[in-house]
């Protein structure tokens, strides 16, 4: 079954330095999503991306956020200067088409910690 | 934000017998609710969902039942297994075009042999 598949599984980084997770999204899909998921709490929405634009971004997806969907299969969230409260799961979804009643399909999250 | 509420944070259950696992919503906009199930280490799994002009959806040992007046959704898994073992999140969207989900916090599910 395909799946969407995330890089790296932990991503270590100190404070102030940029960094980028990996996606590479279900190949025929077309809606692009972040979640964070701090440890012990919610699974946050970041941002929906359709069509090589942004569709809707949370409050938490500051100027700070990024996305980029560089060569048509992977799909990118970059953190220009972390913060030590960016220390979370990042889960990349996708999901196929037009109709919004569709299950979204995860991936395996990244871990990221700012040190 | 508690748009999406699961509150009971645990649920122990014997193996064969019936999990229901519950969820409370605020926003009478959802029009879609899901439910995912995750193990450590890894990302959210699909489970179920059921559009809000349903009352009732089924895939084998899991239903899901929603009282759109009570606000209201139920995961049923009967009989329940050990490999049922995990965290449940309850998730709706809005019937926006962006598909955002809004998660509760999760039910972790132990089923006992």
């Amino acid at each position: 079954e395909p799946e969407v598949t995330q890089t790296p599984s932990h991503q270590v980084t100190q404070m102030g330095q940029e960094v980028i997770l990996h996606c590479v999204p279900i190949s025929n899909h077309l809606y692009f999503y972040w979640y964070r998921q701090i440890l012990g709490q919610k699974v946050e929405f970041l941002v929906s991306f359709y069509n090589n634009e942004i569709s809707e971004k949370s409050e938490i997806f500051d100027d700070q956020f990024s996305v980029e969907r560089p060569d048509g299969s992977n799909f990118t969230l970059k953190i220009r200067s972390t913060k030590l409260e960016d220390s979370a799961m990042y889960f990349c979804a996708s999901r196929p088409g037009q109709a919004s009643n569709q299950p979204q399909h995860f991936g395996d999250g990244t871990r990221l910690s700012i040190l | 934000d508690q748009q999406v509420k699961q509150n009971s944070p645990s649920l122990s259950v014997q193996e064969g017998r019936i999990s229901i696992l519950n969820c409370d919503y605020t926003n009478s906009m959802f029009d879609y609710f899901l439910w995912y199930k995750k193990y450590p280490a890894e990302g959210p799994t699909f489970l179920i969902s059921i559009s809000s002009i349903k009352d009732k959806n089924e895939d084998g040992r899991f239903t899901v039942f929603l009282n759109k007046s009570a606000k209201h959704l139920s995961l049923h898994i009967v009989p329940s297994q050990p490999g049922d073992s995990a965290v449940y999140f309850c998730a709706a969207k809005t019937n926006s075009n962006t598909g955002k989900l809004i998660f509760g916090q999760g039910t972790t599910l132990q089923v006992k042999p």
